[in-house]
């Protein structure tokens, strides 16, 4: 049974700083994704990382893809409030069948 | 052009009951699949339809039965509603042969808050 893994799953960090929140998953996959979920709202995707060595970037986040590791990053770089939200990672192993880690609360203070 | 769309927002039921959720998916979409949020919790599979087929199901119990219908839009029943059932249910809709081989991932509508008294 596929397992995915996130940590921190709660982030609290100051307007500024940069800081990077893991998603490890337990077996084979080439298709990852990142959404954002507001509180009280459904989720967003960001990215869709499909290959090993995958790299997306939208502002102030980037995603990575390492399937040899079994590990995706998303890296936040100079945060802002505007990003404080729950991010989840979700990994597919069958078309549109996708496995969501428990999410990372961010929160970014001033 | 519409995205998914689901109703109703909200509804509470107690205990024994059965409910019946709604779901459009978004224009040029033909797949679409169940998700179960508990509170703090990442969504959970529940089930995928296409050509109003179940193709997938994930670790549910019977009583959490679907449907597809000829224009793509789909319903998610439960039945014997329990005090666990409390929960979103986000519906996602895709392309099917996109799902395969593309790069585009589902679009979630805003779901459904489910709440058993």
């Amino acid at each position: 049974e596929l397992k995915v893994e996130q940590n921190p799953l709660f982030l609290s960090m100051q307007e500024g700083k940069n800081y990077t929140i893991y998603c490890n998953y337990s077996t084979t996959s080439d298709r990852l994704y990142w959404y954002r979920q507001d509180p009280g709202k459904s989720l967003e995707s960001l990215f869709v990382l499909l290959s090993n060595g995958a790299v997306k970037q939208e502002g102030r986040l980037m995603a990575s893809l390492d399937t040899k590791a079994r590990l995706s990053t998303l890296h936040i770089t100079a945060a802002v409030h505007d990003l404080s939200a729950t991010y989840f990672c979700a990994v597919d192993t069958n078309a549109g069948k996708s496995t969501f880690g428990d999410g990372t609360t961010l929160t970014v203070k001033p | 052009d519409a995205g998914v769309t689901q109703s109703p927002t909200h509804l509470i039921k107690t205990r024994g009951q059965q409910v019946t959720l709604r779901c459009s998916p978004k224009s040029g979409h033909d797949t679409v699949s169940w998700y179960q949020q508990a509170l703090g919790q990442g969504p959970q599979f529940i089930f995928q339809y296409y050509e109003e087929e179940e193709r997938q199901r994930g670790n549910f119990p019977d009583r959490f039965s679907g449907h597809q219908f000829p224009n793509y839009s789909s319903e998610l029943n439960v039945n014997a509603l329990l005090l666990g059932d409390s929960a979103l249910y986000l519906c996602a809709s895709s392309f099917w042969r996109q799902g395969i081989r593309g790069n585009q991932p589902q679009h979630f509508g805003d779901g459904t808050r489910l709440s058993i008294l």
